[in-house]
């Protein structure tokens, strides 16, 4: 099993560009989720899904968005990208059933700078 | 508003000098306490669930606590290969998990 990938590992946008961010899973998990890391601080959820179809709002999803049309792959679109938005971005995934949720993996991240 | 938080925020340690790193959290519905390992430049690495107070887990040099306020995270006789950001993050059955932010742990040789 890959786990969770995401693509590109690298990218430098420049103000008012678009982008989406790519992460997919072949763990078969229900659950996953975007976050961003910033220098020195922990992970805030920007958006998350519980199954093909469904998606809800984190705590920072301003300036993006996100479809799961399969429950394997999960972009993460940013439109207009602002400085603001430079950051380590982060999928990850779980499996939840009627125990609840379990330990979510992620994936290794995608460096973005918006100049 | 669950708030989680984690201390200290940096630790050095020389190799073979045991310590702790703590978690404590205001969450309401505690139902485990998930920690990660971070090196840098990498995506988090999860490390242990803890469903109970009182219960522990461990895996090497590193072993997890839990108490109804607080997770502690202990490290015994480190190695450089030890040094990492170590991240908690309590859950409560709620989709979400609210993460601290962390504690920058560095083991000299």
């Amino acid at each position: 099993n890959a786990g969770v990938t995401q693509t590109p590992k690298f990218r430098i946008l420049k103000i008012g560009q678009s982008m989406t961010l790519q992460c997919a899973q072949d763990m078969n998990h229900n659950y996953m989720y975007w976050y961003r890391q910033d220098p020195g601080m922990g992970l805030k959820l920007i958006y998350y899904s519980v199954g093909a179809g469904i998606t809800d709002k984190g705590e920072v999803p301003n300036g993006y968005n996100v479809s799961r049309s399969t429950t394997e792959d999960f972009p993460l679109r940013l439109e207009l990208a602002a400085p603001s938005q430079t950051s380590v971005y982060f999928c990850a995934s779980s499996y939840s059933g009627l125990a609840g949720a379990y330990e979510q993996y992620f994936g290794p991240g995608t460096r973005l700078t918006v100049t | 508003e669950d708030q989680v938080t984690q201390s200290p925020e940096a630790l050095r340690l020389q190799e073979g000098e045991s310590s702790s790193l703590n978690c404590s959290y205001t969450v309401s519905g505690l139902r485990g306490l998930f920690w990660y390992r971070q090196d840098p430049g990498k995506g988090p690495e999860f490390l242990f669930t803890l469903y109970s107070a009182g219960e522990e887990k461990e895996k090497e040099r590193l072993k997890a606590t839990l108490t109804k306020k607080e997770s502690f995270l202990h490290i015994t006789a480190p190695k450089p290969e030890d040094s990492a950001t170590y991240l908690c993050a309590p859950y409560t059955g709620r989709r979400a998990l609210t993460f601290g932010s962390g504690t920058r742990l560095q083991v000299q040789p």
